[in-house]
């Protein structure tokens, strides 16, 4: 079974700084995506970024970008010029190619932007 | 602009009480999930359906929750009875076959058991 863990519980950064999100993953299989989703305090579950585990280069969003390191399997989320609007939730996401779709979350991390 | 509804947004019920949860896919949709989501647990697969077969409802406690897709507009989650213990946001998702395409949420059912 897949599992994804967070390690960061909580986290904060000051407006306009960078700031890295931490997310591991356990699999034995080797087609699959990551995810970054992110809830505001609305609790809508935004998109923020996918990487897929066969393409080397590491994904990016504007000011989010991710570093993937599939044999250590670590996916790791950058957000830089850190805005107001990115206090949020944010959780890391693992779905297989061969399990309909399902994603697997981890515990998530709530970040703080601080003015 | 399409997106996943959900009805009630928000829903207080006594323990015991049935608690129905809708939910409409972005048309077009094939696959449509049920989570959950707790402080203690976080976010959780419940069961998902593709093309209106149920496909794996694993995560779902059998002996009083059901979901059903009448039709390829509407999935419901039904709770009967329910507990305290069921108190939480529960999410609807739809998304298209494919492995590139993206998993669409709704903006959940808050459900509170007292």
């Amino acid at each position: 079974a897949q599992t994804v863990t967070q390690s960061q519980p909580e986290m904060s950064v000051q407006e306009a700084e960078t700031v890295t999100l931490s997310c591991t993953y356990d699999t034995s299989e080797s087609n699959y995506y990551l995810f970054w989703y992110k809830q505001p305090p609305s609790r809508q579950m935004i998109l923020v970024i996918r990487q897929e585990a066969y393409k080397q280069q590491n994904a990016t969003e504007n000011r989010f970008s991710v570093n993937f390191q599939k044999a250590a399997k670590s996916f790791s989320l950058k957000i830089s010029d850190s805005q107001l609007g990115d206090t949020a939730m944010y959780f890391c996401a693992f779905m297989s190619y061969n399990q309909g779709g399902k994603l697997i979350f981890g515990q998530g991390t709530e970040l703080s932007v601080k003015p | 602009d399409a997106r996943v509804t959900q009805t009630p947004r928000h829903k207080v019920t006594e323990m015991g009480q049935e608690v129905t949860m809708r939910c409409q896919p972005i048309l077009g949709h094939n696959t449509v999930f049920w989570y959950r989501q707790t402080m203690m647990q976080g976010l959780e697969l419940l069961a998902y359906f593709r093309n209106r077969a149920p496909l794996d409802d694993s995560g779902m406690p059998k002996d009083r929750f059901s979901a059903e897709m009448p039709d390829a507009t509407l999935a419901t989650l039904k709770i009967q009875p329910s507990e305290p213990r069921d108190s939480a946001v529960y999410f609807c998702a739809s998304r298209q076959t494919g492995s590139y395409n993206e998993q669409f949420f709704g903006p959940g059912t808050r459900l509170t058991v007292l």
